[in-house]
């Protein structure tokens, strides 16, 4: 399965499917983003960082992708498990005031993995 | 290794009370953020602190908004006279090093209710 971000932003898919998930980032600047899991009831969790030097990066049964030129960040979980229902947001650091750096989140993709 | 640590969990003020939230870093951490989620919503960035100064709280509310990081103790985000639109979970996360060079590390938030 497959998600737009903001224009779908709830994700189901099947259990042992591969899951796809898209952020689009708006600032050209920024270098450094990450991808959090949020549960019902409890705080982001990080899962995973790529900084801009990078296209592509992996981790366990997830991997992170990076295209500069769209702006375009996605996250893929291989054979996602019920345990991966959450929601899922992308995050970027973007310059704020002088030189302090804010993490930006995107909106959130709801991500159920059904049975 | 305890993680981010915020307290309590769960708060109820009746309008214009004062709402006191505490947030203390993971060990070795001073640099703390204070973020606000509203249900459905990503979290909104509200203040950047290191210890014993505010960096940047381009994201609070000139009125009725506090924070203060002291050199001891935990980091706490003050409301003032609270209103029913302060309704949210309040997140603390925190870092080693200044914005923009490691992932940032959330507790699990203060639910506020404001009745």
């Amino acid at each position: 399965g497959e998600s737009v971000g903001l224009h779908l932003p709830t994700l189901s898919v099947q259990e042992g499917d591969n899951s796809i998930i898209n952020c689009a980032y708006s600032n050209s600047a920024s270098d450094y983003f990450i991808w959090y899991k949020q549960e019902s009831g409890k705080g982001p969790q990080f899962i995973i960082d790529i900084r801009s030097n990078m296209d592509k990066r992996q981790g366990q049964r997830v991997t992170v992708l990076l295209n500069k030129t769209v702006k375009h960040l996605s996250l893929q979980i291989a054979a996602t498990q019920p345990g991966d229902s959450a929601v899922y947001f992308c995050a970027e650091w973007v310059i704020s005031s002088g030189s302090a750096r804010q993490l930006t989140f995107g909106s959130g993709t709801q991500l159920t993995v059904l049975p | 290794n305890a993680g981010v640590m915020q307290n309590p969990r769960h708060l109820v003020r009746r309008r214009g009370q004062e709402a006191r939230l505490r947030c203390s870093p993971m060990k070795g951490h001073s640099h703390v953020y204070w973020y606000r989620q509203l249900p459905e919503e990503g979290l909104k960035f509200m203040v950047y602190l290191q210890k014993e100064n505010i960096i940047d709280e381009s994201g609070m509310p000139k009125e009725r908004f506090s924070a203060e990081f002291p050199k001891e103790g935990p980091s706490i985000l003050r409301i003032q006279q609270v209103v029913r639109g302060d309704s949210a979970a309040y997140f603390c996360a925190s870092s080693p090093s200044t914005g923009g060079g490691s992932p940032l590390h959330f507790g699990n938030g203060t639910r506020l209710t404001v009745t």
